[in-house]
């Protein structure tokens, strides 16, 4: 079956916009994360979403934001990027809640702020 | 604070060679998980391997193999025989039962080389 998929896989950003990204988690899993990877802070979870509700958030501004649709899809959105918001977003997808170690990846979204 | 540290930031050896990646981390609860993830580079990540904070029993799974000592907060992860495609980032992951929150170590770079 079809894995992670995220859309878009590239981005180029200026200061000052919003941005959002896509993912579309492996058919039946519920349970779609979103993490932050940059060369500085190194990986870090953003927040995890569970039949359309944030079970989970970790410590970013309130810029960070995200939602989930009744077919497990979800976006992440950035408003307002700074510079240091350049990273590559990485999604997983799991068949339920918390399961860490049953996650799947996406590919990423490479976003570059200028 | 929770932490995870892996001193070792780039690791070269040459293939079939043995290699030892570190981790250290510190938390104060006393239930938790350790994860070990591989990223190659096309970027998604790879789950490898879980433990929890009450298992220290140590795994051998074919070349890979884990050493968890609780005594030492450590969970070092082990390449017997490495080949060229093990090349990649490895990541050493603790999450805690209390908040549910990843938290990820800076990542080692191995090169294994031909």
């Amino acid at each position: 079956k079809a894995g992670v998929t995220q859309t878009p896989r590239y981005l180029i950003k200026t200061r000052g916009q919003q941005v959002t990204l896509s993912c579309s988690p492996i058919s039946g899993h519920r349970s779609v994360s979103w993490y932050q990877q940059t060369p500085g802070q190194g990986l870090q979870f953003l927040f995890e979403y569970f039949s359309e509700t944030q079970r989970n958030k970790g410590n970013f501004p309130g810029r960070f934001s995200g939602r989930q649709f009744s077919n497990s899809r979800s976006e992440m959105n950035v408003s307002t990027l700074e510079l240091g918001d350049s990273a590559l977003y990485l999604c997983a997808s799991s068949l339920d809640s918390g399961k860490l170690d049953e996650q799947y990846f996406g590919p990423g979204t490479r976003l570059t702020v200028t | 604070a929770q932490k995870v540290t892996q001193a070792q930031t780039e690791i070269s050896v040459v293939e079939k060679e043995d290699v030892t990646l570190d981790c250290v981390y510190e938390t104060r609860d006393t239930t938790y998980y350790l994860f070990w993830y591989k990223q190659p580079p096309s970027g998604e990540l790879v789950f490898l391997i879980r433990r929890n904070s009450f298992d220290e029993q140590n795994e051998i799974s074919g070349r890979y193999s884990w050493n968890f000592q609780k005594s030492t907060s450590s969970f070092n992860f082990t390449i017997t025989a490495s080949q060229v495609v093990d090349s990649a980032v490895y990541f050493c992951a603790l999450r805690s039962v209390r908040d549910d929150k990843i938290i990820f170590g800076k990542g080692t770079r191995l090169h294994i080389l031909p």
